[in-house]
């Protein structure tokens, strides 16, 4: 089994839906990271948190918001989806010492 | 805002030649610094880390980081068709990475 699991892995919506991205991982990791990928500008950071009560905003947190429900478990949502959050996302993990980074497969999100 | 920028793509290397990637950084304050591969449609897998000025091998794979120049590469050598993929570079400071937005290397049988 995957070590950082996503659901779901595709989701089509329309403009102003709530929706809610799921990351799970069984590494054990105190940190975990939500990224958002466009072609042609790589990896975003959109949050992250260090543990179960910590959540820090990166670079493009507008229009996101996340849930972090136990050490295994980082959610993101969009509350009201709009056409330019379409993209490929991202979770990570890492340990204590912050090293590297494992990812998740990742969720292509379209919202029309 | 933290500049990643890697040497624009594709690249395109012929089967067992040297594929030379390069990657500057503005953030002065990065400490370590990662090479990504990912395959399309995938997601990132470490390749390569770097913490010290000077050179890194791993296999067929070298990194070189020049602090003092703000600069990181990675040299594939003997390039094979599997190594087709984009390269991300990321640096990272307190714990986070700030990606480049890759360079895809094309490797021709």
């Amino acid at each position: 089994d995957a070590d950082v699991t996503q659901t779901p892995r595709n989701r089509i919506t329309k403009t102003g839906k709530r929706i809610m991205l799921e990351c799970s991982q069984t590494k054990g990791h105190d940190r975990m990271y939500w990224y958002r990928q466009d072609p042609g500008l790589g990896l975003r950071l959109i949050y992250y948190s260090f543990d179960v009560k910590d959540i820090n905003k990166g670079e493009i947190s507008d229009g996101y918001s996340v849930s972090r429900q136990a050490q295994a478990k980082f959610s993101l949502s969009l509350e009201s989806a709009i056409p330019n959050q379409t993209a490929l996302y991202f979770c990570a993990t890492s340990d204590r010492l912050g090293d590297t980074q494992y990812f998740g497969p990742g969720t292509r999100l379209t919202v029309l | 805002q933290k500049e990643v920028e890697q040497n624009s793509g594709p690249l395109s290397v012929p089967e067992g030649a040297i594929a030379s990637l390069n990657c500057t950084y503005s953030d002065r304050g990065s400490q370590s610094f990662f090479w990504y591969r990912q395959y399309s449609g995938k997601s990132p897998e470490l390749i390569m880390s770097i913490y010290s000025n000077g050179d890194k091998e791993d296999g067929r794979f070298t990194a070189q980081l020049n602090k003092a120049s703000q600069y990181v590469s990675l040299l594939i050598r003997d390039s094979q068709p599997s190594d087709s993929a984009t390269y991300l570079c990321a640096p990272q400071n307190d714990y986070k990475l700030s990606f480049g937005a890759g360079t895809t290397v094309t490797v021709r049988a």
